[in-house]
């Protein structure tokens, strides 16, 4: 069974400053799919970034960029001049691909507070 | 943008009542889903969804749940006897094909439920 890991509670860091939140997820499979959600106080899940393992390039969207390491099984997410509307949990997932219907697992998530 | 609606955002119930959640997904989707976070812990899938019978089920989708698609644009998610550790936000979501999926999902804003 896959499990995702997110080894960090919670962070706090200053409005403007760069933040990196770890993952790292065990898996057998050689082809599987990678996502972060951004849980805000609305408690609306939303998706911010995508990878596909058998892509070498890493993911950007606008500040949000991923540091995706195959052999380590980690996916970090990097959110680059942080806003305070990114204060939100985070939480890493993981999908193989697929077979009709697939699920998503979820690590536990990390607290992120954005100060002024 | 479309989005995936449920109903009602707060569901407070007693012990032992039947509960009804209601969600109504994209109107061009075909895969549907129903996952569960209780409060400050993961979030956890329940179920999957598609061509009007059940993909994937997890362990926690035990014989006190069920899921119907009663009318092709609702997607309900019943409980028949609540318990206390049934108290939880309920997060339906909802992919246009497969390839959808891989793109990851859409996510309602939630059902909060409270067994009192």
């Amino acid at each position: 069974a896959q499990t995702v890991t997110q080894s960090q509670p919670e962070m706090s860091v200053q409005e403007a400053e760069t933040v990196t939140l770890s993952c790292t997820y065990d898996t057998s499979e050689n082809n599987y799919y990678l996502f972060w959600y951004k849980q805000p106080p609305s408690r609306q899940m939303i998706l911010v970034i995508r990878q596909e393992a058998y892509k070498q390039q890493n993911a950007t969207e606008n500040r949000f960029s991923v540091n995706f390491q195959k052999a380590a099984k980690s996916f970090s997410l990097k959110i680059s001049d942080s806003q305070l509307g990114d204060t939100a949990m985070y939480f890493c997932a993981f999908m193989t691909p697929p077979v009709g219907a697939q699920k998503l697992v979820f690590g536990q998530g990390t607290r992120l507070t954005i100060n002024p | 943008e479309p989005e995936v609606t449920q109903t009602p955002s707060h569901q407070v119930t007693q012990m032992g009542q039947e509960v009804i959640l209601r969600c109504v997904p994209i109107s061009n989707h075909l895969y549907f889903y129903w996952y569960r976070q209780i409060l400050g812990q993961k979030v956890e899938f329940l179920v999957s969804f598609y061509n009007n019978e059940i993909s994937e089920k997890s362990e926690i989708f035990d014989d006190q749940f069920s899921v119907e698609r009663p009318d092709g644009s609702n997607f309900t998610l019943k409980i028949r006897s609540t318990k206390l550790e049934d108290s939880a936000m309920y997060f339906c979501a909802s992919s246009e094909d497969v390839l959808g999926v891989l793109l990851g999902y859409t996510f309602g804003s939630g059902t909060r439920l409270t067994v009192v």
